[in-house]
């Protein structure tokens, strides 16, 4: 029973490139959440996603950000023209509903800007 | 907009002492949620309360829900080193998740 899955578990960009995030969720889970940590700060809500849907972005930078959760995959996280500021810990988190008791966070993506 | 506050930002005991963080919120909650991400690891699930004046142990931790439900604390007793992380707690509103409480425990 594979909780949930995130990859890569590192990853190294030079300025400029894109990053791709990947996140596949509990099994039986359909919201899909994802945060960004800044080192030594708190988890910054970013956007939750639903299969097609992105339900609330209100997290998400308006510029070089987007995320989608398709019908059959994982979910992304993209990132377009990284800047050394994107450098952070990205987590993805799933649950069964909103509201539902807790989220199952997976193990994050470390971004590293170069 | 709500405010969810954490105190303190930061606590340093000695391993065998007792070690209380605080969440506050502005507005009532309707539940609250407990997570402890050790260093370099991830967030993981502790325990949801949801009625008022809930208390519930686990081990040698102690979650309560206040009275009037804008509230909450999370008790370790007797630290141990295995305790060391940052405690979030999540007001279930919002997606926001409190700045956390990092614990350090002196060997």
């Amino acid at each position: 029973n594979a909780g949930v899955m995130q990859n890569p578990r590192h990853l190294v960009r030079r300025r400029g490139q894109e990053a791709r995030l990947r996140c596949s969720p509990m099994k039986g889970h359909s919201h899909v959440y994802w945060y960004r940590q800044l080192p030594e700060e708190g988890l910054k809500f970013m956007v939750y996603l639903q299969k097609e849907n992105i339900i609330d972005e209100s997290g998400m930078p308006k510029e070089r950000f987007s995320a989608e959760f398709p019908k059959e995959g994982p979910s992304i996280l993209r990132i377009q023209q990284v800047v050394r500021g994107d450098s952070a810990a990205y987590f993805c988190a799933s649950s069964p509903g909103q509201g539902a008791r807790g989220y199952t966070f997976g193990s994050g993506t470390r971004l590293t800007v170069v | 907009g709500q405010q969810v506050m954490q105190i303190p930002q930061y606590q340093h005991v000695q391993e065998g002492e007792d070690f209380t963080t605080y969440c506050n919120s502005s507005t009532t909650l309707s539940n609250i949620q407990w997570y402890k991400q050790r260093p370099g690891g991830h967030p993981v699930f502790l325990i949801q309360l949801v009625k008022s004046g809930e208390v519930k142990k686990q081990k040698r931790l102690t979650f309560q829900f206040g009275e009037a439900k804008k509230n909450s604390s999370l008790h370790i007793t007797a630290t141990q080193t295995t305790d060391v992380g940052t405690y979030f707690c999540d007001y279930g509103q919002n997606f926001v998740f409190g700045p956390g409480t990092r614990l350090s425990v002196l060997p």
